[in-house]
């Protein structure tokens, strides 16, 4: 089973549209965090987390909001979309140990019409 | 205002040959840099990393070398092959302590590798 899943894997919605991204995670990490890819922009970090009290934005957070309901769990929300939100969102945690690795799950591709 | 530049934004390196990979950056702060490779439809995964105490770091046929003076690192494929093609990235942090920046990773634009037979 994976260790970070996401839900749902692709969704198509329209303008103005609220959406919610899920991340799911059996891994045990405490810090998890939200990105989004673009083609040529690489990996962007919207939101992140270090535990269910502690929520920070990352450097392009407008537009979003996330919730963190539990240490296994990092929802992320787009208010109203647009449609340069459209993109592949992926949710990654982080181990404490060396190499501190972030593991990622296979991403949600969004398209917003 | 990109923090990490990563070149070129796409090669392609016959079977057998070498792929390098090329990443620079501005924060001086950067204290951990680690590469990415991602295959269609999958997220990225850790290949190797590195910190800047060290010039050269060697996984099997992955290789980074990292020159502090110049605030460069590049990754080095040997012996490239077909099942290497994919999209690499590197990336920085402030390292992996929890601070108040904590491990916030700054990634490249990426690099789409292709190995041809």
């Amino acid at each position: 089973d994976a260790d970070v899943t996401q839900t749902p894997r692709n969704r198509i919605t329209k303008t103005g549209k609220r959406i919610m991204l899920e991340c799911s995670q059996t891994k045990g990490h405490d810090r998890m965090y939200w990105y989004r890819q673009d083609p040529g922009l690489g990996l962007r970090l919207i939101y992140y987390s270090f535990d269910v009290k502690d929520i920070n934005k990352g450097e392009i957070s407008d537009g979003y909001s996330v919730s963190r309901q539990a240490q296994a769990k990092f929802s992320l929300s787009l208010e109203s979309a647009i449609p340069n939100q459209t993109a592949l969102y992926f949710c990654a945690t982080r181990s404490d140990k060396p190499p501190y690795e972030q593991y990622f799950g296979p991403g949600t591709r969004l398209t917003v019409t | 205002q990109q923090q990490v530049k990563q070149s070129p934004q796409s090669l392609i390196v016959q079977k057998g040959g070498i792929s390098i990979i090329n990443c620079a950056y501005e924060n001086t702060a950067f204290d951990y840099f680690p590469w990415y490779q991602q295959f269609p439809g999958k997220g990225p995964a850790l290949l190797i990393a590195i910190r800047p105490d060290v010039s050269e770091k060697k996984e099997g046929r992955f290789t980074i070398s990292f020159n502090k003076s110049a605030k460069q690192f590049s990754l080095h494929i040997m012996d490239s092959q077909p099942g290497d093609s994919a999209t690499y990235f590197c990336a920085a942090s402030t390292g992996p302590i929890l601070t108040g920046g904590g491990n916030k990773l700054t990634f490249g634009t990426g690099t789409q590798l292709k190995v041809e037979l």
